[in-house]
């Protein structure tokens, strides 16, 4: 079945340092990749998605690129500041048609960024 | 996007009683999930409710325990029944609303169960 694996966490950066959350998946067809975000005390929101190979996801300053090659869709930020603290998935959906919409999540990894 | 509320916010409910989340939606939507998410832990997926038909439980999820109502395109409920601590999670909704999965999720139910 589907899997999504990604960084156990917590990471602990300073603000203005360079963020990599590494994500890597395994799906039978060809699905797409998103990234959701969940602030403290507060629910999960899309961070961005991309859904074909060699697509690259943004949105607030990070990037994430589907590379079917590696299976992997690693998010990435130049400069993270203390509101970039929360926790952060990983996710996939198939999409072989039919109606089975639901996601697949990794475990999360807990980013916290120190002034 | 969509809007999505969830009642209630939170709850805190003995063990062998029933409690039931409501999630309302602000635009018709054909797909709506249920997750469940653990202290410290990921999403996992309870069931898929469509509208008009009989809700899709994942594996490890019966609706004995877990039944839902999808009477419309806007709202749906999930019943936690016969509660044990076990069952103290986050309960979440979302809605399907792209062809490529873009799902949005309410802000979540805090369920303690003492």
């Amino acid at each position: 079945g589907d899997s999504v694996t990604q960084m156990e966490g917590p990471v602990t950066l300073s603000e203005e340092a360079f963020l990599t959350i590494n994500c890597t998946y395994t799906a039978t067809g060809y699905p797409s990749l998103f990234w959701y975000v969940q602030y403290p005390g507060e629910g999960l929101q899309l961070l961005l998605k991309a859904t074909k190979a060699d697509d690259k996801g943004s949105n607030k300053g990070f990037e994430a690129t589907y590379r079917k090659e590696t299976t992997s869709f690693h998010l990435e930020k130049g400069s993270v500041q203390v509101s970039d603290s929360a926790v952060y998935f990983c996710a996939l959906r198939e999409n072989s048609g039919g109606s089975n919409y639901k996601l697949t999540f990794g475990k999360g990894t807990l980013l916290t960024v120190n002034p | 996007s969509a809007v999505i509320s969830q009642k209630p916010s939170r709850d805190i409910c003995q063990r062998g009683t029933s409690l039931t989340i409501q999630c309302q939606v602000d635009s018709q939507v054909t797909m709506m999930f249920w997750y469940r998410q653990q202290p410290g832990q990921s999403l996992t997926l309870i069931a898929t409710a469509n509208q008009g038909s009989e809700a899709t439980y994942e594996s490890g999820f019966v609706i004995d325990k877990f039944p839902i109502s999808r009477p419309n395109l806007t709202f749906s409920t999930l019943t936690v029944s016969n509660m044990s601590p076990e069952d103290s999670s986050i309960y979440l909704c979302s809605v399907d609303t792209t062809a490529f999965g873009e799902q949005y999720f309410g802000p979540g139910t805090r369920l303690t169960v003492t």
